[in-house]
């Protein structure tokens, strides 16, 4: 079964700053996607950033980048320029592309809960 | 296009009743999937449904919690006799196709007391 690993509970980030959020996961699979959600206290999950593991190429998303390293099994989430609307709890997420059963199915880590200080 | 929509946001049971959780999926989505937020905790796989039908379960509780998501409706995911434990956030997404990208919804909010 696959696990995903936040290792951080909490982090802090002054406006404008810089922050790496850190996830590792398990598997045995060379075929998956993963995912950066954000739940702002809204409840609301929000999908930031997505990676295919058969992309070498680290994802994007304007103040949103990954750092994905593969043979690691790491999946940092850097923040840019850091804004007060960045605070929320962030979720590392792993998916089989597999087709066969559970393909489907997310598994989350337990998440980092981000604040920025003004 | 409307988004995933859930309902009620919040509710309240006592132990021993009936928790009614409702999900619309987003317009054309006819796969659905529940998961549950314990506290501190990130979300878990509960449920997988298509129209009228159940297509993996394998993450609920084997008693008292059941979902269905019929032809014509919302998905309901049902939990009988509520306990303490319960209390979570339960959240619906829905795809299009199977194995595709889903959309979350706000979750709903259950307290047991």
């Amino acid at each position: 079964a696959q696990t995903v690993t936040q290792s951080q509970p909490e982090m802090s980030v002054q406006e404008a700053e810089t922050v790496t959020l850190s996830c590792t996961y398990d598997t045995s699979e060379s075929d998956y996607y993963l995912f950066w959600y954000k739940q702002p206290p809204s409840r609301q999950m929000i999908l930031v950033i997505r990676q295919e593991a058969y992309k070498q190429q680290n994802a994007t998303e304007n103040r949103f980048s990954v750092n994905f390293q593969k043979a690691a099994k790491s999946f940092s989430l850097k923040i840019s320029d850091s804004q007060l609307g960045d605070a929320a709890m962030y979720f590392c997420a792993y998916r089989s592309a597999d087709s066969g059963a559970g393909s489907y199915q997310l598994t989350f880590g337990k998440g980092t809960k981000l604040s920025v200080i003004p | 296009n409307a988004g995933v929509m859930q309902n009620p946001r919040h509710l309240v049971r006592r132990r021993g009743q009936e928790a009614r959780l409702r999900c619309s999926p987003m317009k054309g989505h006819s796969h659905v999937y529940w998961y549950r937020q314990l506290p501190e905790e990130g979300l878990k796989f509960m449920v997988y449904l298509q129209k009228e039908n159940i297509i993996d379960e394998s993450g609920m509780p084997k008693e008292r919690f059941s979902a269905e998501f019929p032809k014509e409706g919302p998905s309901i995911l049902r939990i009988q006799q509520v306990v303490r434990g319960d209390s979570a956030a339960y959240f619906c997404a829905s795809s299009p196709l199977a194995h595709t990208e889903a959309f979350f919804g706000q979750g709903t909010r259950l307290t047991v007391v």
